[in-house]
Order: C-alpha cells, then structure tokens, then sequence
C-alpha cells in the first residue's frame, strides 16, 4: 500500500462547479498535513496546511479525518485559473524533514 | 521575502560534463533540500541540509554531490550524469523541525543529459 494515495484524475469540471479531492495515508503517527498546487513545468507551492479542526481559505476548504486517515480539499465556485495538479503531502514517521508526497491530483476547469 | 531561487533555468549537459546547479534562500531558513521530480510524478526527495550539515541522503548516487556553503546557498554538483537523469531539480527551504513547516519551493532547474 502506497504511504499517500490519490486519484490521479483528471477531474473536468465546469466553471463555478465545487469539486472535492481525498487524500488517504497510512501512517497514523503522521502530524503534518499539506496541500501544494503544482501548475505546468512549474515548481510545488503551498495551497494550505491541514490542521486537525480543519482550515478555510476564500473558496478553499480543508479538513482532516484522523480515524480514517484521510485529508480532503473543497473548491467552490472553481475558476479556470485553478486548473492545476494538487498534490497532498504528508511527514513521513522516519524524520522531522522527511515528506511524503501524493502522485497529485489533476484538475481542469473547463469554461 | 519568501523566495528560494535557483540557477541556471535550464541545463543541457552531456554524460562526461561537471556542472552545478545553484539555491539561494535568504529567509532565514536551517533546513533545504535537493529534490527531482521526473514528467508527471511526485517530487523525490533527495538530500536534506539542516543547519549545514547533511541530514538525509536517500541513497542517491554519487554523481550527485550536494554541498551547503553557508546557510544561504545550496549546491548541487553534477558528473558523469546519464540521461535518465533528466529531470527538474528542485531546491527548497524550511524553518525546522520541518514536518511543522511549509517547504518553499524554488523555481527549479530543468536538466536535460544528452
């Protein structure tokens, strides 16, 4: 079993449609929790920490379900400019530094 | 100033050239990172540099060869790559421990092995 796993996607969504992603992990000592954005021959940037009451952002929602060890991410009212791959990470149990990426999730907003 | 830069952009080397890729933070950060990502995956985690001393090496061949002049820079030195190497390299800081703390990512170098 893969230590992050998401589904790959692609999710094609309309413009103004909410979409949800899911990301499951397995190590139940995991403290840390991040989603990161990742646009087109682009570097990761940071989307939103995930934190145990769960964290709002404008249109972005993220919350986390420890007994089932899954981190989810809300969009509401999409725009095209949130056609990215989202990528779900995790601290790996092995070292403070270490983190688990997700294969990420791809998203396309269709007009 | 929450940026990592990194140079060259982009890097066409062939299989008997050295060349180095370059990281520069100025956040004040005490952890950075090497990492690869190939088309379509997940960054790979490479090195760790924490406090200037390497933490983590994730067994990664030694035509790969990191080193942290001072907090600020990070380099990594290339020899004798092959083409499978061809990746983007990216470079990335953070304020340890850093499972509580965000990595800010460099722009990358995209590097081509002929």
């Amino acid at each position: 079993r893969k230590e992050v796993e998401q589904d790959p996607g692609p999710f094609n969504v309309p413009e103004g449609a909410t979409v949800a992603f899911n990301c499951t992990y397995s190590n139940s000592a995991s403290q840390s929790f991040f989603w990161y954005r990742q646009d087109c021959r682009k570097e990761p940037k940071l989307l939103m920490s995930v934190y145990s009451s769960g964290n709002e952002d404008g249109r972005f929602t993220a919350q986390l379900n420890r007994a089932s060890q899954y981190i989810s991410l809300l969009i509401r009212d999409s725009k095209l400019s949130d056609s990215a791959t989202y990528l779900c990470v995790v601290n790996g149990e092995d070292s403070n530094y270490q983190l688990i990426w997700g294969a990420g999730t791809k998203l396309i907003i269709k007009p | 100033d929450t940026e990592v830069t990194q140079t060259p952009k982009h890097l066409v080397m062939g299989m008997t050239n050295k060349k180095s890729l370059k990281c520069e933070q100025h956040m004040g950060h005490r952890a950075m990172y090497w990492y690869k990502q190939k088309a379509k995956k997940p960054p790979e985690l490479m090195f760790v540099y924490s406090y200037e001393k390497l933490s983590i090496n994730e067994s990664v061949p030694s035509r790969f060869s990191p080193e942290c002049p001072n907090s600020s820079l990070l380099n990594l030195h290339l020899h004798a790559l092959q083409p499978e190497d061809s990746a983007l390299y990216l470079c990335a800081s953070s304020s340890p421990p850093a499972f509580r703390d965000t990595q800010y990512f460099g722009p990358g170098t995209r590097l081509t092995v002929l």
